[in-house]
């Protein structure tokens, strides 16, 4: 029962370049979370998905980034023209619709770098 | 919004007992979660409070107030891998069912 897988685990760029990270929840969840950690900061919330729909991107930069979770396939952050500040671990996190607790379980993470 | 304060980082003594303690304010509450993330790793899931009182879980125990808006995780015969980053988590009650993170707890364990 795989856990939740993101991809890639490392990803350099140069700034201008565009980043694309993806995650793929825990087999039957329905509800996909990005989040930013910088080193020696706490995540941050970024965007809440469902499928086909965003629910919450209080969290999103207005500008460069951008999250989807389509029907078919992972769920998508994309940082377009990065700069260095954006050099950060984003974590996916997922859940199942209806859990009681509201535990969230994270993936590994993607360790962005921007040179 | 949400302020969530707990203490940067504490040591403690192998098989001693260590409490990480932990502040919030929020606009609404809907649950506090303590999360251990070691160096490198994704956030693993420990405990869940959303009533008063104290939940134990083998050598792990986290403690609410909602009226005081405090928490704290109990962490009880220390052992070197407990050396990680504690997070404190709150969901708000908006429904969105995402979670804030303080900044976390560096607790290193040492001999």
């Amino acid at each position: 029962n795989a856990g939740v897988m993101q991809n890639p685990r490392h990803l350099v760029r140069r700034r201008g370049q565009e980043a694309r990270l993806r995650c793929s929840p825990m087999k039957g969840h329905s509800h996909v979370y990005w989040y930013r950690q910088l080193p020696e900061e706490g995540l941050k919330f970024m965007v809440y998905l469902q499928k086909e729909n965003i629910i919450d991107e209080s969290g999103m930069p207005k500008e460069r980034f951008s999250a989807e979770f389509p029907k078919e396939g992972p769920s998508i952050l994309r940082i377009q023209q990065v700069v260095r500040g954006d050099s950060a671990a984003y974590f996916c996190a997922s859940s199942p619709k209806g859990s009681s607790t509201g535990e969230l379980f994270f993936g590994e993470g993607s360790r962005l770098t921007v040179l | 919004g949400q302020n969530i304060d707990q203490p940067t980082e504490m040591t403690a003594t192998e098989g001693a007992i260590v409490q990480i303690n932990c502040t919030y304010q929020t606009s609404g509450f809907n649950g506090l979660f303590w999360y251990q993330q070691h160096a490198g790793e994704a956030p693993t899931f420990l405990s869940y409070n959303v009533l008063d009182g104290l939940e134990e879980k083998g050598r792990f125990s986290s403690f609410l107030s909602r009226s005081k808006g405090y928490s704290y995780l109990l962490l009880k015969e220390l052992q070197m891998k407990d050396s990680a980053s504690y997070l404190c988590a709150v969901r708000d009650s908006t429904g969105a069912n995402n979670l804030f993170f303080g900044t976390g707890t560096r607790l290193t364990v040492i001999p």
